[in-house]
């Protein structure tokens, strides 16, 4: 099975950097993505790392470590806005299917 | 960016009936669908994967005859919750690649379904 661990809350600053971290367990793992969603709306796609590094979209960036089967999401510049749960979620070898992780609420604070 | 569809947004039902709940990609094919569930606050369940012309996959521990889906286009694929019961009340959502290589998926807006 699969397994992808994120912490449950975290709160940051306006104007502030946060880091976002996932741990994860998966037989024939393809790439690591990350999602946000907002209260009752749909999870949006934000980033997607297939090796090893650092991929810079905006103010988002994601890395990945495969050896360590490890990755973050850092926010910058963080807005009221980006007051949301975000996920990150594996993509397995050979499906197009994903496995989302636990979630990390982010509440941003003036 | 990619459009998904789902209709209805909301609906409630009495306990024993069943529910058709719709996924259209609205500007591209998919000939893969996926069907979420989601619990308030809580991850995103990967119910079963739906397969234009073909029975879909679902994930285990998922009841292939409570949950009921037929990817019949490339561009609709429906979810039937059958015999709905009040533990069946969730969040469902669904999603699509845009092809085969994306590693974007494109998810609908969900519908709350609410089992009285």
């Amino acid at each position: 099975g699969q397994s992808l661990e994120q912490p449950s809350e975290v709160t940051a600053v306006e104007g502030a950097i946060v880091q976002i971290n996932c741990t994860y367990q998966t037989s024939g793992f393809y790439g690591l993505s990350w999602y946000q969603q907002h209260d009752g709306g749909a999870p949006t796609f934000l980033s997607y790392n297939g090796l090893d590094g650092l991929e810079e979209t905006g103010r988002f960036s994601s890395f990945l470590s495969r050896s360590d089967s490890y990755g973050y999401l850092l926010l910058q510049e963080l807005q009221m806005k980006d007051s949301a749960s975000y996920f990150c979620a594996v993509r397995q070898t050979g499906a197009n299917n994903l496995f989302f992780g636990t979630g990390t609420r982010l509440t941003v604070i003036p | 960016g990619a459009v998904v569809s789902q209709h209805p947004s909301r609906v409630i039902c009495k306990s024993g009936t069943s529910v058709k709940i719709e996924c259209r990609s609205l500007d591209f094919q998919a000939t893969t669908m996926f069907w979420y569930r989601q619990f308030p606050k809580k991850s995103l369940m990967l119910m079963a994967t739906s397969n234009e012309g073909s029975k879909a996959t679902y994930e285990q521990g998922v009841e292939k005859d409570k949950f009921l889906i037929n990817h019949a286009s490339l561009t609709l694929s429906t979810l039937t919750v059958t015999s709905a019961h009040p533990e069946d009340s969730s969040f469902y959502i669904c999603s699509a690649n845009r092809g085969d290589s994306s590693y974007e998926q494109y998810f609908g807006p969900g519908t709350r379904l609410t089992v009285t």
